[in-house]
């Protein structure tokens, strides 16, 4: 089974300033998907961003932003001009080609500091 | 459209009773799968269903704990003789089908309490 390993259980950013969060991933295959869901205190999962394996390009959506490194198997997140509305557990998780259920890392508290 | 929706919101059970956890999965989504969040924790795989195949129950942590999914819209997940180990959210999602980079789209969750 994939291990999907996040560090820095907690960080915190001041607004409009930028915070990194770390995801490395343990796997053999060469074809797979990756994602950054965010869950707020309502506890409803909501995709920020996914990355296919095979793209060498690093997925941008809008303040939110990946470096995907596939030979190191690293998959940070990087979020932008950070808004009160980021404060959020943010999980990592990925997905082999040809299977179906999401292997997640424990998640990191993103704290944001008015 | 509606999102996937799950009930009930809450839910505190005495050890040893059995308890039914539901998910109305998005109209049209043919796959559906539940996941285990204990706290502090990731989430934890536990049965994935896709249209009319036989599920994926490989995640499924003991025999106490089973699922169906009905007419492949409604899915339940039952869990008999509940431990206090057992306390979690219960998360459930669905997606167009269980292939490559599709979205799964969660619903709020149960949270399960077992006194």
């Amino acid at each position: 089974a994939q291990t999907v390993t996040q560090s820095q259980p907690e960080m915190s950013v001041q607004e409009a300033e930028t915070v990194t969060l770390s995801c490395t991933y343990d796997t053999s295959e060469s074809d797979y998907y990756l994602f950054w869901y965010k869950q707020p205190p309502s506890r409803q999962m909501i995709l920020v961003i996914r990355q296919e394996a095979y793209k060498q390009q690093n997925a941008t959506e809008n303040r939110f932003s990946v470096n995907f490194q596939k030979a190191a198997k690293s998959f940070s997140l990087k979020i932008s001009d950070s808004q009160l509305g980021d404060a959020a557990m943010y999980f990592c998780a990925y997905r082999s080609e040809g299977n179906n259920r999401l292997a997640f890392g424990k998640g990191n508290q993103v704290v944001v500091i008015p | 459209g509606a999102g996937v929706s799950q009930s009930p919101s809450n839910k505190v059970t005495e050890k040893g009773k059995d308890v039914e956890l539901r998910c109305d999965p998005i109209s049209g989504h043919t796959a559906l799968y539940w996941y285990r969040q204990s706290l502090g924790q990731g989430l934890e795989f536990l049965i994935y269903f896709q249209g009319n195949s036989a599920p994926d129950k490989s995640g499924l942590p003991s025999d106490r704990f089973s699922a169906e999914r009905t007419g492949g819209s409604v899915s339940t997940l039952t869990i008999q003789r509940t431990q206090q180990e057992d306390s979690a959210v219960y998360l459930c999602a669905s997606s167009l089908d269980g292939q490559g980079a599709l979205e799964q789209y969660f619903g709020p969750g149960t949270r399960l309490t077992v006194t």
